[in-house]
Parts: C-alpha cells; structure tokens; sequence
C-alpha cells in the first residue's frame, strides 16, 4: 500500500534544477525513504535512499525534513534523459523486500 | 559487476497456455523479487525469494508461482492464461540482508496474451 502522496506531473526547463516533491505524513521511525525512476517501458532504476539524513550521490541529493513527513528529490542539472517518471517509496528496514510503489511523478524535462 | 538479466524480453502467448520466465540477479544477491506492470494497476508486488524459499508474497492467484535456485537465479511461472496477465514483468535482486536493502531491476519481460 502507497503511503506517498506525489505530484502526478512536473516540468523541468534543461539545465536547470529539478526538486521533485514527496509526502509521506505517516511515515514510522524505521521506514527509509527511497527513490526510484522509470523511463518508458525500461525497468526502475535505484536513484537514492535516507532515514533522516540528506543524502547526495552522483545523480541526485535527497532532502528530507526535519519531521520526516516529507522529502525533495533534487535533480541538480537537469537533463533530456531526465525525462522519466519518478517514484517516492517509503520502506521499513526490517521488512520483506516488498517495494509499493504509487503513481509517481511524470517529469519532462524540455530543451 | 553485470546487472540483472531477464529472458525472454518479449513474449506472445495465446489464452489458457502458461509462461515461464527466467531472472538472473545481481552476483552475490541472494533476494529476488518479481513485479507486474500493467498501465491500469502500476506495479505490483507479486513475490520475493530469498535462500530458495519464498519469503513474501502479494496478492496475486495461485497461477503465479515462482521458484529460486541455488545459484539464486529465479524463474515465475504463470499458469492458465488470461488477457489480464498481459504486462510488462520486472525482477529485482538485492543482498536480501537485514538493514535498508535496495533493489536493482531488470529490464522486464514483455508478455502479451492473445
């Protein structure tokens, strides 16, 4: 069961940064939260995942508040490979690995 | 280190006749979990296997079974056909430890049920 609330679409000019938001108010103590995207028809690709703290990695940083009830996905230079749907998960760490994902964010980034 | 694999990518079948598909994980996963993609329902989480046991399960009917080997490769079987299993079908493969465990996914299966 999808406990995030997503904006179903976003667009993004080139070049630009990209904050894909994310709610997630019933979010437990022991659920991270984790990031994946989809381009058309390909299979999702891990983007990031946190707790509490921000994260950063080669492709994106994760910022998640204080009260952990909402997070920003942010795509730094956004690009036309950009161009996918993205999915906010929240996840308990010491659960099966069962990963719900809801409809997501369609992002299009535009020259 | 290669990704996961999924094979066949593409499938037609006709209805009342079963597939068998096959996922090759991650080297050194030990998790795989399979999901169904369909443009009305999103994806949904049919089973994971872990250690050659199937650890957890969605809410899909018994004609949906899988079955993982020791070399951790998997393989989903759908049985009986309908028009309704025609979707894209997505492996992931973790570690399967405990602790926050990412999924990385294949590329899919294509299936189309005539």
């Amino acid at each position: 069961d999808a406990k995030t609330t997503q904006p179903p679409s976003m667009d993004c000019a080139e070049g630009r940064a990209a904050n894909l938001p994310c709610n997630h108010s019933t979010i437990s103590g022991n659920e991270y939260v984790y990031w994946y995207r989809q381009i058309h028809s390909q299979g999702p690709q891990y983007i990031i995942h946190g707790l509490k703290n921000n994260e950063t990695n080669e492709m994106a940083s994760l910022i998640i508040t204080e009260d952990r009830k909402s997070s920003t996905l942010i795509l730094p230079h956004a690009t036309l490979r950009d161009t996918a749907v993205y999915y906010c998960i929240v996840r308990p760490a010491n659960t099966g690995n069962q990963f719900y994902f809801g409809t997501g964010t369609s992002l299009t980034v535009i020259p | 280190k290669a990704g996961v694999t999924q094979t066949p990518r593409y499938l037609i079948k006709t209805r009342g006749q079963q597939v068998t598909l096959s996922c090759s994980p991650i080297s050194g996963h030990r998790s795989v979990s399979w999901y169904q993609q369909t443009p009305g329902q999103g994806l949904q989480f049919l089973f994971e296997y872990f250690s050659e046991t199937q650890r957890n399960k969605g809410n899909f009917p018994g004609r949906f079974s899988g079955r993982q080997f020791s070399n951790s490769r998997s393989e989903m079987n759908v049985s009986t056909l309908e028009l309704g299993d025609s979707a894209l079908y997505l492996c992931a493969s973790s570690l399967g430890g405990g602790g926050p465990d990412t999924q990385y996914f294949g590329p899919g299966t294509r299936l189309t049920v005539l």
